[in-house]
C-alpha cells in the first residue's frame, strides 16, 4: 500500500543525544500515530494526535501533529540504550477508515 | 488487560502444510486486523474484521484465510504457502472509532 515519506532512514546517536523524525504525507490525516517496534516483538503505540497542531508528550517523547494536517513530527530526549528500535509513523484520514498508512520507518540506534 | 496474545510465537511448516495462527484480546474491542511484516518493513494490512465480519481484504492470495469465531478471536489458516510467505504475521484490535491499534506479539512465519 502506500506509504508516508519518513525520514530519516536510519540514526546513530550516542546516549544523551536527542532524536528527531518526521513524516510527511501528500494527504490530509485526521489522526496521527507514533510506533516502536523492538527485534521480535509488535508495534507498541506511543503517542496518538488528532488535532492539527497538537503538541503532545509522553515522557521523553514529544510528539506534534503539523498544522497542515499532512505532517508529522517525533522528538525523544536524552536518548538512552533502551530507546533502540524502529519507530514507525502511521496516519488515518477520515474516508480510510480501517486502513493505517505507515512511514518506512526509522531505525534508531544507541551507543553508549 | 491491554494484551493482544498471538500463537504460536514461530511456526515453521512446509509448502505442502495446513496450519492456523491465532490471535486474541479481552479489551472488547470490535474490529480486528491481520498484518504481514517483513524485516526492516512497515506493516501491510491484509484483513480487517469488523463486528465479527469481513470487511476489508486487501487483495489477499487465497491461501490466506481469515476467521472471526467471535469478537475476542481471529485466525488466519495457511495453506499452500509459498516461500515468498516467509514474515512476521500481526494481528491488532482496535476499539469502535478509535484508530489506536494494538498489536500482538505476532507469528514469525517460515515456509520451508
Amino acid at each position: 500500500g502506500q506509504q508516508l515519506n519518513q525520514s530519516p532512514q536510519s540514526m546513530f546517536i550516542q546516549e544523551g543525544e536527542d532524536v528527531s523524525m518526521n513524516c510527511t504525507s501528500s494527504s490530509i490525516f485526521n489522526t496521527w500515530l507514533w510506533y516502536k517496534q523492538e527485534p521480535g516483538e509488535g508495534p507498541v503505540l506511543l503517542i496518538a494526535l488528532y488535532k492539527a497542531g497538537e503538541l503532545t508528550s509522553n515522557g521523553r517523547l514529544t510528539a506534534q501533529f503539523g498544522i497542515t494536517r499532512k505532517d508529522s513530527f517525533l522528538n525523544i530526549s536524552a536518548s538512552i540504550p533502551s530507546d533502540v528500535g524502529i519507530y514507525f509513523c502511521a496516519g488515518q484520514s477520515t474516508d480510510s477508515w480501517g486502513k493505517l498508512q505507515f512511514g518506512a520507518g526509522t531505525q534508531v540506534v544507541v551507543t553508549p | 488487560d491491554t494484551e493482544v496474545t498471538q500463537t504460536p510465537k514461530h511456526l515453521v511448516m512446509g509448502m505442502t502444510n495446513k496450519k492456523s495462527l491465532k490471535c486474541e484480546q479481552h479489551m472488547g474491542h470490535r474490529a480486528m486486523y491481520w498484518y504481514k511484516q517483513k524485516a526492516k518493513k512497515p506493516p501491510e494490512l491484509m484483513f480487517v474484521y469488523s463486528y465479527e465480519k469481513l470487511s476489508i481484504n486487501e487483495s489477499v492470495p487465497s491461501r490466506f484465510s481469515p476467521e472471526c469465531p467471535n469478537s475476542s478471536l481471529l485466525n488466519l489458516h495457511l495453506h499452500a504457502l509459498q516461500p515468498e510467505d516467509s514474515a512476521l504475521y500481526l494481528c491488532a484490535s482496535t476499539g469502535t472509532g478509535n484508530p489506536e491499534a494494538f498489536f500482538g506479539q505476532g507469528t514469525r512465519l517460515t515456509v520451508v
